[in-house]
């Protein structure tokens, strides 16, 4: 069974600092990769996809990448803003058409 | 653009009350899906439907029922509920099998007193 693991579960920094949030899974059999950002009481919104021949995507100021051989992916954000605050889940999609959801990292950028 | 729209945005339910959740999406996209999303925890899979007419039980299936009669709706039913259901509920949406995303509504904040 697949296990996402995203690390750190919390992470607080300055305004202007770029950052890296860090999601590992167990089982490198994955169709693709999506990182979400969820803000408070709020749904999900998609961010980057990933999909399993891909090394990384880029969207503005984020970059994806994956190693699906170590199973690792690393969402960077630079030049962090407040607006960036929300909690980040890393997804997998694997056989049987499932999705496996990290626990998430939640962000606070700080004016 | 209204992507994927469900309703109501919250609710509160006395035990052993019905209600249906609402799930609409104008994208076209034959896959689509129930989450729970439990205060400090993961997505869990509920139900989901590969197209109109085909559904099918997700990891906890239980005390839910879904129907499939369009592309564009996919009702979920709880039939009694219980306060084991309080959760945000989450709808979401794919364009095929593997190699596409998901797109997510904005959920359904249930309460069960």
């Amino acid at each position: 069974k697949q296990e996402v693991t995203q690390i750190p579960a919390a992470l607080s920094v300055p305004e202007g600092e770029n950052l890296v949030l860090n999601c590992s899974f167990t089982d490198s059999a994955i169709y693709n990769l999506q990182w979400f950002r969820q803000d408070p009481g709020k749904g999900l919104t998609s961010l980057l996809l990933i999909q399993s021949s891909q090394r990384e995507q880029t969207s503005g100021r984020l970059n994806a990448s994956l190693d699906k051989s170590s199973g690792r992916s690393t969402l960077y954000i630079a030049a962090s803003q407040p607006g960036d605050s929300a909690t980040y889940l890393c997804v997998t999609r694997n056989a049987g058409n499932m999705l496996t959801f990290g626990g998430g990292t939640r962000l606070m950028v700080k004016p | 653009n209204a992507g994927v729209t469900q309703t109501p945005k919250f609710r509160i339910l006395k035990i052993g009350q019905s209600m249906t959740l609402q799930c609409t999406q104008d994208m076209n996209h034959n896959y689509m899906y129930w989450y729970r999303q439990d205060p400090g925890m993961g997505l869990k899979l509920i139900y989901y439907s590969v197209g109109a007419g085909i559904t099918d039980k997700g990891e906890v299936p239980n005390g839910y029922n879904v129907s499939r009669s369009t592309t564009e709706d996919f009702p979920l039913r709880l039939e009694l509920a219980a306060p084991s259901q309080t959760s945000v509920y989450f709808c979401a949406t794919s364009s095929g099998p593997i190699n596409y995303g998901y797109t997510f509504g904005s959920g359904t904040r249930l309460t069960v007193v």
